[in-house]
């Protein structure tokens, strides 16, 4: 079975500063992966995906991610953070026709 | 590419009465799934498509709720007899079905049962 691991449901950070989002997935084999972000009464946007090619994916907005398949972790970065990052962020997994989500990470960005 | 869209955006009913939503995917997308949302959680799986079939359904899915997609095009969730413990946020998401496509959102129906 799959599952995914936020392991921070809030995290703050002052703005114009490094933003880091930890996700862990558990499987059997690699699966592919994704962030979301989700602003206020909004749906999800996909921020990036990984699907097994590079490691280091670049997605909208400045942010990347990681795959590093011997951690089982994707987090997600972004070098600056600004005042429109604040939001909260949706690790997903895709396997087996299924896409699994994590409890969500909420971001606020100080001034 | 219009995007998903989602319709009422907002809906306020009284317990008991039945509801229904609509969902209109991007249209090349052959994948149209529900997922439902509470205040501070992620998404919840419902029930997803692949052209007009329904392929899987949540366990966790009471019978007052179904879900059509009569021509694999848009679809309909409706909630029958509602209770309170249905306020939710309903997701519609699609995708071109092919691996993993990611999943493109709507901006969700607020669902309130008062």
């Amino acid at each position: 079975a799959q599952s995914v691991t936020q392991l921070d449901s809030h995290v703050s950070v002052s703005e114009g500063t490094p933003v880091l989002l930890r996700c862990n997935y558990s499987s059997s084999y690699s699966p592919s992966l994704f962030w979301y972000v989700q602003h206020p009464n909004k749906g999800l946007q996909l921020l990036l995906k990984y699907t097994s090619a590079a490691t280091l994916v670049k997605g909208i907005n400045g942010f990347e991610a990681e795959f590093k398949k011997s951690e089982t972790s994707f987090h997600l970065t972004k070098p600056s953070a600004h005042m429109s990052d604040a939001a909260e962020y949706f690790c997903v997994a895709y396997t087996g026709n299924q896409f699994y989500f994590g409890t969500g990470t909420s971001l606020t960005v100080i001034p | 590419d219009t995007g998903v869209s989602q319709n009422p955006r907002h809906k306020i009913t009284k317990r008991g009465q039945n509801v229904t939503f609509r969902c209109d995917p991007i249209s090349e997308h052959n994948r149209l799934y529900w997922y439902r949302q509470t205040l501070g959680q992620g998404p919840e799986f419902l029930t997803y498509f692949q052209n007009e079939a329904q392929l899987e359904k949540s366990r966790l899915l009471s019978d007052r709720f179904s879900a059509e997609r009569p021509k694999g095009s848009f679809s309909t969730l409706e909630i029958q007899r509602t209770e309170q413990g249905d306020s939710a946020m309903y997701l519609c998401a699609s995708s071109l079905g092919r691996g993993a496509s990611p999943l493109h959102f709507g901006n969700g129906t607020r669902l309130t049962v008062t």
